[in-house]
């Protein structure tokens, strides 16, 4: 079974808009984090914003944030005010706490954002 | 600008040749990783060093050989490749191996073809 799921693989928004890209995760650790990365065509992963397992807050990071909803098991990333420059490959990953993949990142299939001007 | 440093950034070489990729921080971060990227699919998991020891090998083939000389350097050492190994191999470091809370910062990257 998947461990990280996004289920969008490509997403449009026109400029100025929010958008919301889906992430869910399965795992029986009670301690893990939650990462966002944008990856453009050029290549980079540029680490967006982390959520903690028992952050009781969802985190922001200037236009991103993040709606945790621990029992749904859902991590989605919200970009405001979209720009052309969001343009990009996005990928939500995990870490776990504990068990044979303590420590690893697993990355879910990623989502295709274009934004239009 | 990244604070993960990659040569290069595209190397294309052809079966029979020896080459080496080169990542370098200087972020005082004791792990570093090699992951390999396909076109449109996640990075894929290669090899963790943690404090210059290889904590980490993903079953990868041996024609990869990776080396840290130093905590600030990982070199990934190529032989006899094949085709499929032409990719994207992102470098990246974190402060720890299994700190919670402390991402991974990737470098650029260096795309690999092989002929």
């Amino acid at each position: 079974a998947q461990k990280i799921t996004q289920t969008q693989p490509g997403m449009f928004v026109q400029e100025k808009e929010a958008v919301t890209l889906d992430c869910t995760y399965d795992t029986s650790d009670q301690s893990y984090g939650l990462f966002w990365y944008k990856q453009p065509s050029s290549g980079e992963m540029i680490f967006l914003i982390y959520q903690g397992s028992y952050d009781e807050q969802n985190a922001t990071e200037g236009r991103y944030s993040l709606n945790f909803q621990k029992a749904r098991k859902s991590a989605n990333l919200v970009i405001s005010a979209s720009q052309l420059g969001d343009s990009a490959m996005y990928f939500c990953a995990m870490r776990e706490g504990g068990g044979t993949s303590y420590g690893k990142l697993t990355f879910g299939q990623g989502t295709i954002l274009t934004v239009h001007p | 600008d990244t604070e993960v440093t990659q040569t290069p950034k595209h190397l294309v070489m052809g079966m029979t040749n020896k080459k080496s990729l080169k990542c370098e921080q200087h972020m005082g971060h004791r792990a570093m990783y090699w992951y390999k990227q396909k076109a449109k699919k996640p990075p894929e998991l290669m090899f963790v060093y943690s404090y210059e020891k290889l904590s980490i090998n993903e079953s990868v083939p041996s024609r990869f050989s990776p080396e840290c000389p130093n905590s600030s350097l990982l070199n990934l050492h190529l032989h006899a490749l094949q085709p499929e190994d032409s990719a994207l191999y992102l470098c990246a470091s974190s402060q720890a191996w299994r700190g919670g809370n402390q991402p991974q910062h990737f470098g650029d990257g260096t795309r690999l073809s092989i002929l």
